[in-house]
């Protein structure tokens, strides 16, 4: 049972290029959840998710998008990297909604936009 | 949109001492989580509450509803306990769209 994984753990992209990340979990969650972590800031959701098939904006959506086309993962997408986007990307899954039980969360994926 | 607020920012201790980290929140909610995330890192849920207190370990956890409050105590500190405690509350009060974080209080048990 590994719970929640992310891939990649690092990545340094360019500005304007792509990429995706992916985040995985075996716990047959419902809900999967999107965050960046910025310093000297709470922890932000960007995306989430609650079922397959289905996505909804958070509170900082601009530039990202989402797919969960299956139920254990989620993908967070950056179509043109910008600095900005420099952060530290936590996925997270929980069983039902925010009031219902814990979230675990992925190690994170430290991206660095030149 | 519900806005969180933690007290301390920053706390030193020494090994053995009670610590009490405050956490404040504007909507009312239906639950409450208090989360570590540790020098590495990672974070992990440590507990959700919707009211009065929760024990694990060490660690206990209250919570006053009516007065929006909140407070994650440590008893007998340990160095191991050195990591940041963020309080988090459902973003919109009661909606399925995430957790509205803290920015989190920095703790530091000194042996």
């Amino acid at each position: 049972n590994a719970g929640v994984t992310q891939t990649p753990k690092f990545r340094v992209l360019k500005t304007g290029q792509s990429m995706t990340l992916l985040c995985a979990q075996d716990m047959n969650h419902e809900y999967m959840y999107w965050y960046r972590q910025d310093p000297g800031m709470g922890l932000r959701l960007i995306h989430y998710s609650v079922g397959e098939g289905t996505t909804a904006k958070g509170e900082v959506p601009d530039g990202y998008n989402v797919s969960r086309l299956k139920k254990q993962n989620f993908l967070l997408g950056l179509e043109s990297a910008a600095p900005s986007q420099t952060s530290v990307y936590f996925c997270a899954s929980s069983p039902g909604g925010p009031w219902m039980g814990e979230q675990f969360f992925g190690p994170g994926t430290r991206l660095t936009v030149l | 949109k519900n806005e969180v607020e933690q007290s301390p920012q920053n706390l030193t201790a020494q090994e053995g001492e009670f610590i009490t980290i405050n956490c404040s929140y504007s909507v009312g909610i239906s639950a409450l989580h208090w989360l570590q995330q540790h020098p590495g890192g990672g974070i992990v849920s440590l507990f959700m509450l919707s009211s009065g207190k929760k024990k694990h370990g060490r660690l206990i956890a209250t919570i006053n509803i009516q007065e929006k409050h909140s407070s994650l105590h440590i008893t007998a500190s340990h160095p191991r306990d050195s990591a940041v405690y963020i309080c988090a509350v459902p973003h919109s009060g009661g909606g399925a769209d995430g957790l509205t974080f803290g920015k989190g209080t920095h703790l530091i048990i000194q042996p």
